[in-house]
This record gives C-alpha cells, structure tokens and sequence, in this order.
C-alpha cells in the first residue's frame, strides 16, 4: 500500500497570505496525485487533479505541482473561505489512499 | 450536474450488517466508476471501494472479506454493504464519482453519519 503523508499537520496563516501544503508518498505517483478541500460538516471538494491541473470552477489561486513522490499545494492570497482541511490522493497503486490532512487555520 | 445522496440507517449494532444507498440524480450512472469513501469522526478519509455501472468491482484488502458493493442501474443506485461490524466502523461513508477506475472522485454525496453501537 502506498503510504501518503502530508505536511504539516496545521498551518497557522494570515488572510492575503500565500500557504504550501506538502504531500509526499512512499512510492512514485507519476502525477496521479488530487488535492481536496474539506469544510467542517461538509464532504470533501476536488481541487486539483493529474497533480497540477485545476478543477472546474477552482480559482486561480489554487495551484498544484510536483511529479514522483514529492508534491506541492499553493494557495496564494488566502480568502476567508479557504481555511480548511486539505487531503491529498494518490491514485497510481491499489488501494487507493489518502494523506492525512493539513488543516489551514487562521493566524 | 450530477449529484449523489446517501440514505440508510444511522445505527447499526455490533455484528450486525451496515447497509446503504447512493441514489444519483441530474445524470446517468452509466460509464463511470461508483464509489464508497468512509471518514471516522475526526480522522482522514478510507476508499472502500468501487463498483462501475457493469457491475465490476474492488475493494480495499483491509475491508475486502466484509465488503460488497451493488449496483441497480435501472433505478440509477448504487449500495454498499459491510458485514460483521464493530465500533471502529463508525464513520461518515460518502460515496463518490470517478471517470474511471484510478482517477480522482470529481464528485461526492454529502456524506452519512453511521454509528456502531449497541
């Protein structure tokens, strides 16, 4: 089973500030990588998949990078509304799997 | 748009079988991948499993012998089943739609609350 793990656990940032989440796995992805945003109460929103490309309706200032076991997650100028909890998804390897979180919060 | 609605009980007790139903609404459940997605309060997200509209599936190793995942396509369903419960199945279980059979899940329901308890 590939093993996801993300970085840092909580990130403590500044609205109008830029935040880097970080994914890395135990294996190489290739670029089959997602990002999720989850809300409390809420189930989780596809953000970015093939590890860099946005889905419909995500704004520009969600980015995705990275390839092989090393990926990254920008949010640039956080909005009020994107303090969060975000996962990352690996679907190169069955079973599928998830990192364990990053939650975003306010500084 | 397409959207996914969870329904089933939200107890269930130990030992017992978990049963529920992801009804999709606003589009076909033809040509894709169906999916069951659990989170424990608090804690990360779990894939379960999937079933694509022909009927083919798979499942998590670590669930695989108390899983089963169906399909009704006339009434554009599909349901999860999970034998021999315990507490540590108590989760929120989503289901959740995949263009194919390893991408990301584009779309998702808003998740129910099961609770394991006696």
């Amino acid at each position: 089973e590939i093993v996801v793990t993300q970085s840092p656990a909580t990130l403590s940032v500044s609205p109008g500030e830029s935040a880097t989440l970080s994914c890395r796995a135990s294996q190489s992805l290739i670029r089959n990588l997602a990002w999720y945003q989850q809300k409390p109460g809420q189930a989780p929103r596809l953000l970015i998949y093939g590890a860099s490309t946005r889905a419909t309706g995500i704004p520009a200032r969600f980015s995705g990078s990275g390839s092989g076991t090393d990926f990254t997650l920008t949010i640039s100028s956080l909005q009020s509304e994107d303090f969060a909890v975000y996962y990352c998804h690996q679907y190169n390897d069955w079973p599928l799997t998830f990192g364990g979180g990053t939650k975003v919060e306010i500084k | 748009q397409v959207q996914l609605q969870e329904s089933g009980p939200g107890l269930v007790k130990p030992s017992e079988t978990l049963s529920l139903t992801c009804t999709v609404s606003g589009g076909s459940i033809n040509n894709y991948y169906w999916n069951w997605i659990r989170q424990p309060p608090g804690k990360g997200l779990e894939w379960i499993g999937y079933i694509f509209y022909s009927g083919s599936t798979n499942y998590n190793p670590s669930l695989k012998s108390r899983v089963a995942i169906l399909v009704d396509t006339s009434k554009n369903q599909f349901s999860l089943k999970l034998s021999s419960v315990t507490a540590a199945d108590t989760a929120v279980y989503y289901c959740a739609r995949a263009r194919s059979a390893m991408v990301d899940f584009d779309s998702w329901g808003q998740g129910t609350l099961v609770t394991v308890s006696s």
